[in-house]
């Protein structure tokens, strides 16, 4: 079966500027989690969704958003881009947050200049 | 609050040798234990895992023993591929944060032919 793919692999944006990263779970998973992950920083929680809610969200500004559409589909969005949201962007999907484990995909890399 | 701490890299090997990267926890409950792996330029791969004490998670090669009376789950193989080279990240999950990973910093391994 198809994996969890997000689009698109890579993108560079001026600072200021807006984005909008796509992630596709896997068929039948509810539960879309995203993560940044930063050489300096590691891996951080950003938010989960789950039946096109948000059920858990990290510690970051309110820059930083998302949604889930019907179809379990997921997109972030980031406004105001600032130099230090460069990052990795991963996506991760599963049937049920916790014990299952979870699916990710390859990630968005965002280059901010 | 609920933490992990993974052993610092980087971790280099020659081919054959034993593997070991430890990982220990800090958590309420009784949360489930992942390794996840990372290879260059792709995004995180679960390796294992496992959902209470004394089970062992195992795929691979790779294997790590839940083992809650020193709050470990330390990875090991027994004969490294030049293939294993990649970022190991631990992580654990819990009902008492929502669910969502929490992750170590991760360990880079490089296995030298």
């Amino acid at each position: 079966k198809a994996g969890v793919t997000q689009t698109p692999r890579y993108l560079i944006k001026t600072r200021g500027q807006q984005v909008t990263l796509s992630c596709s779970p896997i068929s039948g998973h509810r539960s879309v989690s995203w993560y940044q992950q930063t050489p300096g920083q590691g891996l951080q929680f950003l938010f989960e969704y789950f039946s096109e809610t948000q059920r858990n969200k990290g510690n970051f500004p309110g820059r930083f958003s998302g949604r889930q559409f019907s179809n379990s589909r997921s997109e972030m969005n980031v406004s105001t881009l600032e130099l230090g949201d460069s990052a990795l962007y991963l996506c991760a999907s599963s049937f049920e947050a916790g014990n299952y484990g979870y699916t990710f995909g390859s990630g968005t890399r965002l280059t901010v200049v | 609050g609920n933490s992990v701490t993974q052993m610092e890299g980087p971790v280099t090997l020659s081919e054959e040798a034993f593997l070991t990267i430890n990982c220990t926890y800090t958590a309420t409950g009784y949360p489930s234990l992942f390794w996840y792996v990372q290879y260059p330029g792709e995004g995180l791969q679960l390796l294992l895992k496992a959902t209470k004490a004394d089970d062992k998670g195992s795929n691979k090669g790779f294997e790590a023993t839940y083992r809650k009376e020193t709050t470990s789950f330390h990875l090991e193989k027994g004969s490294v591929q030049v293939s294993d080279s990649a970022v190991y990240f631990c992580a654990l999950t819990n009902a008492g944060n929502n669910r969502k990973l929490i992750w170590g910093l991760g360990t880079s391994l490089a296995v030298n032919p």
